[in-house]
């Protein structure tokens, strides 16, 4: 089976910075997702990490380290459209997605 | 038509009614997924197809069946509703490439009363 963990919620400030965890355990690994989810909206895709390392979309940017089942999104110069649910999911061996349960961020004026 | 649409939009059932959930996707996607989304527990895969005459079932397959005769269309049914599947209900497609996200449709609120 799969294991996802992130925070349930976070708040922050407009024009800050904010930083989503993700561990996960997973029987097999082929990539790792982070969607954003807007209340009562489908998820939208924000980044993929199949690789070590920082990718980088303006100023969304993700990080995977595949040997401590771990990823990161940071979030920076929020803004408040930013308030949503940020959605963890990977890709295990059978090629499926399996979600976190999402962490909500509320951003404050 | 552009990406995925879903039908209807919400419904409210009765138990032990029939319904089925429709989803169609115009991107001509090999890949196509059913997820139910409950608060706390995130989405959660139902069934899904690889490709048109393909189905698969997911982490949460009981009390669902879906068909998938062309590339465009996957239906969800619950043959005999329950309670415990009042959810909002999510398809999703993509090119089925390793590398390839997934779209999603924009839902369907069900509840079973």
């Amino acid at each position: 089976g799969q294991n996802i963990d992130q925070p349930t919620e976070m708040t922050a400030t407009e024009g800050a910075i904010v930083q989503i965890n993700c561990t996960y355990q997973t029987s097999g690994f082929n990539g790792l997702f982070w969607y954003q989810q807007h209340a009562g909206e489908a998820p939208t895709f924000l980044s993929y990490n199949v690789l070590d390392g920082l990718e980088e979309k303006g100023r969304f940017s993700s990080f995977l380290s595949r040997s401590k089942g771990y990823s990161y999104l940071l979030l920076k110069e929020l803004q408040m459209k930013d308030s949503a649910s940020y959605l963890c999911a990977v890709r295990g061996g059978d090629y499926k997605l399996s979600f976190g349960a999402g962490t909500t961020v509320t951003v404050r004026a | 038509i552009a990406g995925i649409t879903q039908a209807p939009t919400s419904q409210i059932l009765a138990a032990g009614r029939r319904m089925t959930l429709r989803c169609t996707q115009d991107m001509r996607h090999n890949a196509m997924y059913w997820y139910r989304q409950d608060l706390g527990l995130g989405l959660r895969l139902i069934h899904y197809s690889n490709t048109a005459g393909t189905t698969g079932k997911g982490e949460v397959p009981d009390g669902y069946s879906v068909s998938r005769a062309n590339t465009d269309d996957f239906p969800l049914t619950l043959a005999s509703a329950v309670p415990s599947q009042t959810s909002v209900y999510f398809c999703a497609s993509s090119s089925g490439t390793s590398s390839s996200e997934q779209f999603f449709g924009p839902g369907t609120r069900l509840t079973v009363l």
